[in-house]
């Protein structure tokens, strides 16, 4: 099946600095990828679509500018935390759809934590 | 409205019985449902989907029941399992392409 992959699985980072979270896919190519946010103990939010070739459509709420994205290739996609701050610290899940209708293959997930 | 939940609901179910698990959708429009299985510090993985022409959805040990009248969808594992330990989100998509809105999830404990 699919594989969509994620890189660091695991980063902490001081306040103030910015992270970088890249999400492959790795046996196929994805034009569109979403980023999510999760917070403990709670559920998924949508926070972007990532569009190979053009500008990220960021859902209501989600600062552009704080949440950098780019999706360099048809199988990369990364998500930059500018000026990362305490309350930024959650579970990044990024997902990549399959060719099946409303197909969706899943990252790892990379947890964020910033001091 | 989106449904996401700020806290998370619990269901025990002791190994081998038949565990249900439940979920109440927002948008009377979505057109398209799915169960994801999240295990701790994992992202979501893909159990069943329903489309909303269908009422029910057979899959191996799973089952989805979608009652569109009261926008509820329904989860059944059978003889559960001690793998079957993780967190089940519903996920809702109302038509935009590939978009899905998830729901609050439930964690399902099971107790050998």
């Amino acid at each position: 099946g699919a594989v969509v992959s994620q890189h660091p699985s695991r980063v902490i980072c001081k306040s103030g600095t910015s992270v970088k979270i890249e999400c492959r896919s790795l046996d196929f190519q994805a034009t569109t990828m979403f980023w999510y946010r999760q917070f403990p103990k709670q559920s998924l939010m949508l926070m972007a679509t990532s569009n190979e070739g053009s500008k990220a459509t960021y859902e209501q709420g989600v600062e552009k500018d704080k949440f950098l994205i780019n999706h360099a290739s048809l199988t990369l996609s990364t998500l930059t935390v500018t000026s990362a701050h305490p309350e930024d610290s959650s579970f990044y899940i990024c997902s990549a759809p399959g060719l099946r209708y409303n197909e969706q293959f899943f990252g790892p997930g990379t947890r964020l934590t910033v001091l | 409205g989106e449904s996401v939940g700020l806290h998370l609901p619990t269901l025990s179910v002791q190994e081998g019985d038949n565990s249900i698990i439940n979920c109440a959708y927002s948008n009377s429009a979505s057109d398209y449902f799915i169960w994801y299985k999240q295990e701790s510090g994992k992202g979501p993985q893909f159990i069943i989907d329903i489309r909303s022409n269908m009422d029910k959805r057979q899959g191996q040990r799973v089952t989805v029941l979608l009652n569109k009248t009261v926008k509820h969808l329904s989860l059944q594992i059978a003889a559960t399992q001690p793998g079957d330990s993780a967190v089940y989100f519903c996920a809702e998509n109302a038509g935009g392409y590939q978009k899905v809105t998830f729901g609050t999830g439930t964690k399902l404990q099971v107790i050998p």
